[in-house]
């Protein structure tokens, strides 16, 4: 069966410091990968998402970026986090295009 | 991109009793899904219609969709407390392989 694993769980950074979130999902190939941000009590915002290695589209223009360096690796990188970069993080990948998507469990990020 | 509208943004019921929850959404789509958020927690795939289907039924969900007035609408049937949770309605952002975009969501408390 296919499994998502995003990690870590919370994090707190201080402002200017770098960012590193990875994603990872096991039990499928070729799957559509995306990062998503929610601010609390809001709904999702789509930042990136890949329908390849080294495919990467962009939502928002902002001081994250993403990468792809393996077919189920997805990891938002940001070289200096802004206090405005603070939100849940949630990674997830879909099989066929417009199908249902799986999340991960997210990451709370704080940047203080 | 389109996106889609839930209304109410909060509902609050006793338990046993129905909640329904409507969403709008902007464009033509080839189909619409609903997902669940527990508190913290990523999203869960609840069911997806397609543009073809006006009803579809899963447990105690049940959901419609009309694309004339381009709305659709989650009904919980007999709700427990354990359907309290953020409900999410999403759509294709267009056509071909296109990532979800998710509206701001319905918080739905249902009291013991």
């Amino acid at each position: 069966s296919q499994t998502i694993h995003q990690w870590p769980a919370t994090l707190v950074q201080p402002v200017g410091s770098p960012l590193s979130l990875e994603c990872t999902v096991e039990g499928t190939s070729n799957p559509n990968l995306y990062w998503y941000r929610q601010a609390a009590g809001r709904g999702l915002q789509l930042l990136f998402y890949s329908v390849g290695i080294g495919q990467i589209s962009s939502e928002v223009p902002q001081n994250l970026s993403a990468s792809r360096p393996q077919d189920r690796q997805f990891i938002l990188s940001s070289k200096k986090l802004l206090l405005s970069d603070s939100g849940f993080y949630l990674c997830a990948w879909s099989g066929q295009p417009n199908t249902e998507a799986f999340f991960g469990q997210g990451t709370r990020l704080t940047v203080v | 991109s389109q996106q889609g509208e839930e209304d109410p943004q909060a509902l609050s019921i006793q338990e046993g009793e129905n909640a329904t929850m409507n969403c709008s959404y902007k464009t033509s789509i080839n189909n619409l899904q609903w997902y669940r958020q527990n508190s913290g927690r990523g999203l869960v795939h609840l069911i997806l219609i397609r543009s073809n289907e006006r009803e579809k039924h899963s447990g105690r969900l049940r959901v419609t969709l009309d694309t004339s007035k381009k709305s659709s609408s989650l009904l919980i049937t007999a709700s427990r407390a354990a359907d309290t949770a953020s409900y999410f309605c999403a759509t294709p952002e267009g056509s071909g392989n296109t990532p979800l975009v998710f509206g701001k969501g319905t918080r739905l408390s249902v009291i013991a």
